[in-house]
């Protein structure tokens, strides 16, 4: 297990509803990612937060946003969702915001959109 | 855009076989790549990385081959187990980005 803690584990929403997801880091890490993975896919960048702060962004719409707090746990939100926003919602956790700091992955949350 | 793909997306072996399981890549400036395990209900799992300046790296039981010349990256698993099933993942840094690009996924089968 890596120590990166994601929940909650399963949610079912209707379509226009906002949901927040929420992502406790290792201990020790400074920096989140969060990824969307569609049924069958690989895992898609959404943003990162390194010290409270978006540090870059993936090809998601402004109705995904993010938070990260002084303890540099995160939280995703996603406003008015869509259908195709079913997927499983993974943060990853890193030492730093460096291109080769390896990211550690929470087992994710499994989102279902009606 | 730029894209990591995969070769096979499923492979199955005997337990007791050695596992390849290949990726291309087409981003030549990528300077760092990790492959990623993810078993079913979990999240991936970092197995082994490589930089670009590197063309092998071992782990245990791993192996890691990086090709720049054609842009392929590979996974050697020696003497495959049950618990080596899972769907496995490469990714590249985009040159000095922050944010992994994943492949597809293979997924790998473990006969007994």
């Amino acid at each position: 297990e890596t120590g990166v803690t994601q929940s909650p584990t399963h949610l079912i929403k209707t379509r226009g509803q906002q949901v927040t997801l929420r992502c406790s880091s290792q201990s020790g890490h400074n920096t989140v990612s969060w990824y969307q993975q569609a049924l069958g896919q690989g895992p898609q960048f959404i943003f990162q937060y390194y010290r409270e702060e978006e540090n870059g962004r993936g090809n998601f719409p402004p109705r995904f946003s993010g938070l990260q707090f002084p303890n540099y746990s995160s939280e995703l939100n996603v406003n008015a969702l869509e259908l195709d926003d079913s997927a499983l919602y993974l943060c990853a956790s890193s030492l730093g915001q460096g291109a080769t700091e390896t990211q550690y992955f929470g087992p994710g949350t499994r989102l279902l959109v009606l | 855009g730029e894209s990591v793909g995969l070769h096979l997306p499923t492979l199955s072996v005997q337990e007791g076989d050695n596992s390849i399981i290949n990726c291309a890549y087409s981003n030549s400036a990528s300077d760092y790549f990790i492959w990623y395990k993810q078993e079913s209900g979990k999240g991936p799992q970092f197995i082994i990385d490589i930089r670009s300046n590197m063309d092998k790296r071992q782990g245990q039981r791993v192996t890691v081959l990086l090709n720049k010349t054609v842009k392929h990256l590979s996974l050697q698993i020696a003497a495959t187990q049950p618990g080596d099933s899972a769907v496995y993942f490469c990714a590249e840094i985009p040159n000095y980005g922050q944010n992994f690009v994943f492949g597809p996924g293979t997924r790998l089968s473990v006969l007994p």
